[in-house]
């Protein structure tokens, strides 16, 4: 079982809708959350971080997490066409020998059609 | 620098060549991460160091990778013996973090290192 899930998806909305993406993580003792997005051809670049249970938002992001369920969530309002990219699940832990590693999900590709 | 260099932005290596990708962090950045990104997947880690010391290097693939920054700001990955499967794109990133906090996590990358070996 790989240590951070997603739905590769391709996930594809209307402009002006709301998208969903999902993420799940194995360890329990994960320590902050993270959402980037990635355009194809470019590198990873941080939209989101989250490291309380409950509801962080940001413009038109929301990040969801719940950690009894090792569930973390982005749901990004009004989509633009703008935000068709790959989004990366990532989670950190760094306690007893590790001192932090970032681990990243396989990505969901979001689609935004006009 | 404003952000985080890699060089070269593409390499072409014949097999058994041996190779080194070159990252210049964001000044002050104590925290330096490389990781590997094969097409369509996530990036997945290969080693961390903070300032100069190599604190997790357990992602590395095989003992033909080494990864070293001698001074605390620019790092080296090298390759040696490439192999077909080492090709991919090695992107590098920078935190203000330091080891053991939760805002490591947040990183800034460099535009990659597309390496093809051929």
């Amino acid at each position: 079982q790989k240590e951070v899930e997603q739905n590769s998806g391709p996930l594809s909305v209307p402009e002006g809708a709301i998208a969903s993406l999902n993420c799940t993580y194995s360890d329990r003792v994960s320590q902050s959350f993270f959402w980037y997005r990635q355009y194809s051809g470019k590198s990873p670049e941080l939209i989101m971080s989250i490291y309380s249970n409950g509801d962080k938002e940001d413009g038109r992001f929301t990040a969801q997490l719940n950690k009894a369920s090792q569930y973390v969530s982005l749901l990004i309002r009004d989509s633009q066409p703008s935000d068709s990219a790959t989004y990366l699940c990532a989670v950190f832990y760094a306690g007893g020998t590790s001192y932090g590693k970032l681990t990243f999900g396989q990505g969901t590709i979001l689609t935004v059609h006009p | 620098g404003a952000g985080v260099s890699q060089s070269p932005r593409y390499k072409v290596a014949k097999r058994g060549q041996d190779v080194a990708l070159r990252c210049d962090p964001i000044s002050g950045h104590v925290s330096l991460f490389w990781y590997q990104q094969a097409l369509g997947q996530g990036p997945e880690f290969l080693t961390y160091f903070q300032n100069e010391a190599q604190l997790d290097k357990s992602g590395l693939p095989s003992d033909r990778f080494f990864a070293e920054r001698p001074e605390g700001s620019v790092s080296t990955l090298k390759i040696q013996r490439t192999q077909q499967e080492d090709s991919a794109v090695y992107l590098c990133a920078s935190s203000s973090g330091q080891a053991g906090t939760a805002n490591t996590g947040e990183l800034f990358f460099g535009e990659g290192s597309r390496l093809t070996v051929l």
